[in-house]
This record gives structure tokens, sequence and C-alpha cells, in this order.
């Protein structure tokens, strides 16, 4: 069966600072990778997907996600962190009938 | 606007009384899911619809009863709840159940206490 693991519950940074949010994945066959932000009170929102092609992807509000094959990562990052990043991350496989989320990675960026 | 709408948001109920979250999208998406999500353990699938009248279990099933009579709605129905369905519940759609490469569009959940 298909699954992410993200093995960080919290991450804190200062603001400017570069953030990453980590992900491993185990899937059989090729992966569909995803990250989804969950702000309080709202229901997730779709960051950036990985299908094939280039490893590194980018996505929504400045963030981009690093594939890789070998370390089987998928790791969530973004060059300077702001304050409104603050937010409950998830990382996400899919597989035929679900998306698969991990347990999700709170991140706090401190001014 | 495209989007998932699900009602109520909140939602106190006393246990054994029957109650439904209705869910509804206007995208036209063929793939409908629920989800509960409960702290450590991300989100996890109740039901799922790859179609109109097509329906089957996620991971976390008990307890809960789903029906897709038409395209854009998805209820999920607790027939008799109890104090260990608490827990804040999403429904999100998809366009093409059986293509993996779409990702899901949620809605702004459902914060249920049964007491």
């Amino acid at each position: 069966a298909q699954s992410v693991a993200q093995p960080e519950d919290q991450v804190n940074v200062a603001e400017g600072n570069p953030l990453t949010v980590k992900c491993t994945y185990s899937v059989s066959g090729n992966p569909y990778l995803f990250w989804y932000v969950q702000y309080p009170n709202r229901g997730l929102q779709f960051l950036l997907k990985y299908i094939t092609g280039d490893n590194l992807v980018k996505g929504s509000y400045g963030f981009e996600a690093e594939f890789n094959k070998s370390q089987t990562s998928f790791h969530l990052k973004k060059p300077s962190a702001l304050v409104s990043d603050s937010a409950l991350y998830f990382c996400a496989v899919r597989d035929p009938s679900d998306m698969r989320f991990g347990a999700g990675t709170r991140l706090t960026v401190k001014p | 606007e495209a989007q998932v709408t699900q009602n109520p948001r909140y939602l106190i109920t006393v246990t054994g009384k029957k109650l439904t979250v209705t869910c509804s999208q206007n995208m036209n998406h063929e793939y409908m899911s629920w989800y509960r999500q409960d702290p450590g353990l991300g989100l996890r699938q109740i039901y799922y619809s790859m179609n109109v009248e097509v329906t089957d279990k996620g991971d976390v099933p008990e307890g809960y009863k789903v029906s897709r009579k038409e395209k854009r709605n998805f209820p999920l129905i607790l027939e008799s709840p109890s104090p260990n369905q608490t827990s804040l519940y999403f429904c999100a759609s998809s366009l093409g159940g059986t293509v993996f490469n779409y990702g899901y569009t949620f809605g702004s959940g459902t914060r249920l206490t049964v007491v």
C-alpha cells in the first residue's frame, strides 16, 4: 500500500530563513506526491504535486518541493519563510481509491 | 467560484441522535470522499465515491453511511453517533477518480462534538 511519513511534528524557523518540511514515501510503482497546507479553521489547500519530470517542483506561495527517488523523499522547501506561512502541512500520496496523508507537520515561523 | 461546500461548520449533538453532514461540489467532479482529522493521526478516509451510485469503504467506515444519488452531493450520515466520532470532518472532490495526477479540493470542514 502507498504511504507517506512526516518525521517531524513541529518545525520552527525564523522569518527570512529557509524552511524545510520533510516527507518520505513508500509506494509500489510510480509515485504521485502532493503537498497541502491547512490554515486555522480552514480546509486543506493544494500547494504542489509531483507526477513525473523535473525533480524540483514549484508550487503556490513560493513553495517548492524536491523529489528524490534514491532517498524516497519529497521535502517541501521555501527559500525565505514568512510569518504567514505558519500552518499545518500535509504530505500525501495518491493511490487508486484515496489520497493517503501523513500525520502533518506544524510549521511556526517566528518574527 | 469552484468550491466544495459543507454544512454545518459546527455541530454539537448527543449520543444516538442521527445526523447528516452535507457536502456539495459545483465542479462536476466524479470523485468525492469523506475524511476525519484527529490530532496526530492526520486525515483518515471514511468513505469514497468514484461516481454516482458508486461508493466504497475507506479506512474507518464503522458508524458512518454515505450515499451518492447525484454527482454534486455526497452526504455523510451518522445513524447513532458516539463520543468517539467527535472529530473534524472534511469532504473532498476530484476530477476523475481513476486519474492519479489530480489533486483534491476540500471543503472548509465540520467540527462535530458528540456528548
